[in-house]
């Protein structure tokens, strides 16, 4: 069963590329999260959206950009990327705000910069 | 500081031993939550267990359990009959509240590799 669907699964840009990683949850949830895993790095937080509404930014360059139109979806715009970008890029989703609940990944897109 | 400590980068246990990944924690909250996440080679992030804080026992999920010791702040994943399957990354991550978007932190990982 795949409750958040990321797509692609695997990119290869270049520098100067514009590309979009597309995030999608089926489980009604109304938190989604962006997460950057490195080589040999834990995983990073990279942006929080609560209810469509971005509840986070974790220093992250402009170069990446989020875009959360509705509870269910996710965006990662990418412009002019730098080498050290490339890594795992992971999705995620909750349902927050009564008892802890775990979050939900997606499969991950494997980002790789020339 | 760091938040999660996971002290062992990988560990070795043959099929159908037990075998204890270990995590610590560090947070002044009262209210928290502990979960454990694999993830295999293919990078997904598959959950496993949850822990709260206030939860008297210890989890226990199908061949998963937790070991949770709060006063040591400890919350060890206990895997009881390795299969080859079970090798893979696993991460152990807090949350400290349950406010909406609260994200987790995660500890390093430990990667663990099941032999025949």
């Amino acid at each position: 069963e795949t409750g958040v669907t990321q797509t692609p699964r695997h990119l290869v840009m270049g520098m100067t590329n514009k590309k979009s990683l597309k995030c999608e949850q089926h489980l009604g949830h109304n938190a989604m999260y962006w997460y950057k895993q490195s080589a040999k790095k834990p995983l990073e937080l990279m942006f929080v959206y609560n209810f469509k509404e971005q509840t986070e930014n974790n220093s992250v360059p402009s170069r990446f950009s989020p875009e959360c139109p509705n509870s269910s979806h996710l965006f990662l715009h990418l412009h002019t990327l730098q080498p050290e970008d490339s890594a795992l890029y992971l999705c995620a989703s909750s349902q927050d705000g009564g008892e802890f609940q775990p979050q939900h990944f997606g499969d991950g897109t494997r980002l790789s910069i020339l | 500081a760091q938040k999660i400590t996971q002290t062992q980068p990988g560990m070795f246990v043959q099929e159908k031993e037990a075998v204890t990944l270990d995590c610590t924690y560090d947070t002044s909250d009262q209210s928290y939550g502990l979960f454990w996440y694999k993830q295999p080679s293919s990078g997904e992030m598959i959950f496993l267990i949850y822990q709260g804080s206030y939860d008297e026992q210890n989890a226990t999920e199908g061949r998963y359990s937790l070991n949770f010791q709060k006063a040591r702040k400890s919350a060890n994943l206990v895997i009881s009959a390795s299969q080859l399957g079970d090798s893979a990354m696993y991460f152990c991550a807090m949350r400290e509240t349950n406010q909406a978007g609260t994200a987790l932190i995660f500890g390093k990982g430990t990667t663990l590799s099941v032999s025949s």
